[in-house]
């Protein structure tokens, strides 16, 4: 099956500082690739939608300015936590399809922790 | 709002007995949907997916039902193992949409 690979799988970073997430799709290319969150016992929620040469599109209540999102070519989109803060320490999943329809690979996830 | 949810946030089976395990939706026009598996501190895996034309698909031990004017699925493993234990997120998805939405998730614990 198709994989997508997510790195760094944990990082731990002092507050004010950025980090950043990268998601490679390794046999496909992913015209769009998606960022997810999840808080402990708590469903992925869905942060924003990365597009290939084009702006990402944020859910609402997501800050488009703390979480950049870089989604350069068909295989890598990245994530950027900008001055992080403790708040910010979550697991974060990258999510890419071949086309719509289709299922949904995803990363091994990042485990943030923001001290 | 939760569009996609699983009120059972947790299971218990005996191994070699079957899991079923819930989800109920609120948005009409989902007309695909998936199950995942997740083990802590891993990103999901694909389980099974049913689109909305179908009402039952089946792979190997796990079979997903899909009851459209109840607007609820089910996904049932059979014999459970052990290493079934895991959280299983059911997912929808909107024809013309990319993005999927999740349910809360339900922790199965298959007892030897």
């Amino acid at each position: 099956g198709a994989v997508v690979s997510q790195h760094p799988s944990r990082v731990i970073c002092k507050s004010g500082t950025s980090v950043k997430i990268e998601c490679r799709s390794l046999d496909f290319q992913a015209t769009t690739m998606f960022w997810y969150r999840q808080f402990p016992k708590q469903s992925l929620m869905l942060m924003a939608t990365s597009n290939e040469g084009s702006k990402a599109t944020y859910e609402q209540g997501v800050e488009k300015d703390k979480f950049l999102i870089n989604h350069a070519s068909l295989t890598l989109s990245t994530l950027t936590v900008t001055s992080a803060h403790p708040e910010d320490s979550s697991f974060y999943i990258c999510s890419a399809r071949r086309v719509s329809n289709t299922e949904a690979f995803f990363g091994q996830g990042t485990r943030l922790t923001v001290v | 709002d939760q569009q996609v949810k699983q009120n059972s946030p947790s299971l218990s089976v005996q191994e070699g007995r079957i899991s079923i395990l819930n989800c109920d939706y609120t948005n009409s026009m989902f007309d695909y949907f998936l199950w995942y598996k997740k083990y802590p501190a891993e990103g999901p895996t694909f389980l099974i997916s049913i689109s909305s034309i179908k009402d039952k698909n089946e792979d190997g031990r796990f079979t997903v039902f899909l009851n459209k004017s109840a607007k609820h699925l089910s996904l049932h493993i059979v014999p459970s193992q052990p290493g079934d234990s895991a959280v299983y997120f059911c997912a929808a998805s909107e024809p013309t949409g990319n993005q999927f939405y999740f349910g809360t998730g339900t922790s199965l614990t298959v007892i030897p």
